[in-house]
């Protein structure tokens, strides 16, 4: 097992500007999860991919959107930053969809998102 | 759409006495329940999942927690609280498609 790896750690950017995060899933797990976690804040959750297609989002707009690659790899892209998009952005891999069994998600260490 | 509620943002407890970290949820059917433990600048790790199979669920680092459908409830404890444990601790609840935190409690261990 190599766990969730999440790049870059740290990043600033500014309001308007477009930002792709990126996270290599553990080994073998088909579903990847995206989460936004607020300075005090519990995470909460974006959207899931199993098996390359979206097959679960949370409340947030289209301009946050994702990819999952074969390779156990996905991005989570966000279009047209807003300050309050200033977040701790967490991915997470199971080896099966969330709510179909009692997956327990293994998460990365995070990106670290600063808008200005 | 599932919902869980923690009680109490923080708790403080001395080192050596007990942990008990509240958790409710709101499910119309049998939930999938969990307990993730978060460290200063690091990603969650997942400390125990309730399976259906035990209402009583053991974890890591001596944790445990107790399914209790009349209530509603999935509180943590740990008999004797060690320095170490001071961390930010959530509750979790799935649905299909979908994983809902609560807002979390942080853990303070005095000495």
């Amino acid at each position: 097992e190599t766990g969730v790896t999440q790049s870059p750690t740290h990043l600033i950017k500014t309001r308007g500007q477009q930002v792709t995060l990126r996270c290599s899933s553990q080994s073998g797990h088909n579903t990847v999860s995206w989460y936004q976690q607020a300075l005090g804040q519990g995470p909460q959750f974006i959207f899931q991919y199993y098996r390359e297609e979206e097959n679960g989002r949370g409340n947030f707009p289209p301009r946050f959107s994702g990819l999952q690659f074969p390779n156990y790899s996905s991005e989570l892209n966000v279009n047209a930053l807003e300050l309050d998009d200033s977040a701790l952005y967490l991915c997470a891999s199971s080896p099966g969809p969330v709510g179909s069994g009692d997956y327990g998600y293994t998460f990365g260490s995070g990106t670290r998102l600063t808008v200005v | 759409a599932q919902s869980v509620t923690q009680l109490g943002s923080h708790v403080s407890v001395s080192e050596g006495a007990l942990v008990l970290l509240r958790c409710n949820y709101s499910s119309s059917v049998p939930p999938y329940l969990f307990w993730y433990v978060q460290y200063p600048n690091q990603g969650l790790q997942l400390l125990l999942k309730y399976t259906s199979a035990a209402t009583l669920v053991k974890g890591i680092n001596g944790f445990e927690a107790e399914f209790k459908k009349s209530e509603t409830s999935f509180h943590l404890t740990k008999p004797s609280a060690h320095m170490s444990d001071a961390a930010e601790y959530f509750c979790a609840v799935s649905d299909p498609g979908k994983f809902y935190f609560g807002s979390g409690t942080k853990l303070n261990v005095k000495p």
